[in-house]
């Protein structure tokens, strides 16, 4: 039950497009269609924005879109703006568990 | 609004023992699988523990296998986790989650736990 792998931080400045990706192996991220995605800032409970690889929570905006190949899953934030600076966290389903990536730090410059 | 309200952290010595509760309100809890996710201070998400609508399927992570147990009572809209045997690496913010769609998609405020002599 390794952790997946994720960038420990990306950044970008406002409106730019930033992508984080979330690796993981055939067990887990290759082997279901049920990658999740949660943004946490900083004190507060995680937010589910993206469920099932690609479709987006409600409420969430359309600027967030995921994405899988293979083994890894990414989550890209187009026309990034100052209020998505946080923590960002792939889940993955892995059989009876499920695990969670490192986690990344999104920094709005 | 969905709501989930954890109790229960508290500063407990090493081997020692506490039990989690999470209250729900504004859905039907009972339809609901239920998940406990815990952050160490500084670290980033783990995902503990889940029950099944009814608590009799339950699934853990390997590093607290035969030490936590989850539970829930649905005539209280309650999810507990009866924690024993505490490391000092238990050490972290314990989140009750609800399972939607292969996800979590409503999220407590958590609740600290402290293991530490």
């Amino acid at each position: 039950q390794s952790a997946l792998t994720q960038p420990r931080s990306v950044s970008g400045s406002p409106g730019q497009s930033v992508t984080i990706s979330c690796t993981g192996t055939s067990t887990d991220v290759g082997g279901y269609n049920f990658v999740s995605w949660y943004q946490q800032h900083p004190g507060k409970a995680p937010k589910l924005i993206i469920y099932e690889v690609s479709k987006r929570s409600s409420g969430v905006s359309d600027r967030f879109s995921g994405s899988k190949s293979g083994n890894t899953a990414s989550l890209t934030i187009s026309g990034v703006q100052a209020e998505d600076e946080a923590d960002y966290y792939c889940c993955s389903y892995a059989g009876s568990p499920w695990v969670f990536g490192g986690g990344t730090i999104l920094t709005v410059l | 609004e969905v709501q989930l309200v954890e109790a229960g952290g508290a500063l407990v010595q090493p081997g020692g023992s506490l039990r989690l509760s999470c209250a729900a309100s504004e859905f039907t809890f009972s339809r609901y699988w239920m998940t406990w996710v815990r952050q160490a201070p500084g670290k980033g998400l783990e995902w503990v523990a889940n029950i099944d609508q009814v608590g009799n399927e339950k699934h853990y992570v390997d590093s607290v296998k035969g030490r936590f147990t989850i539970s829930r009572d649905n005539a209280k809209n309650s999810l507990y986790l009866q924690m024993n045997s505490l490391r000092a690496e238990d050490t972290a913010v314990y989140y009750c989650a609800r399972d939607w769609l292969w996800a979590r998609d409503y999220w407590g405020q958590g609740t600290l736990v402290t293991v530490s002599s």
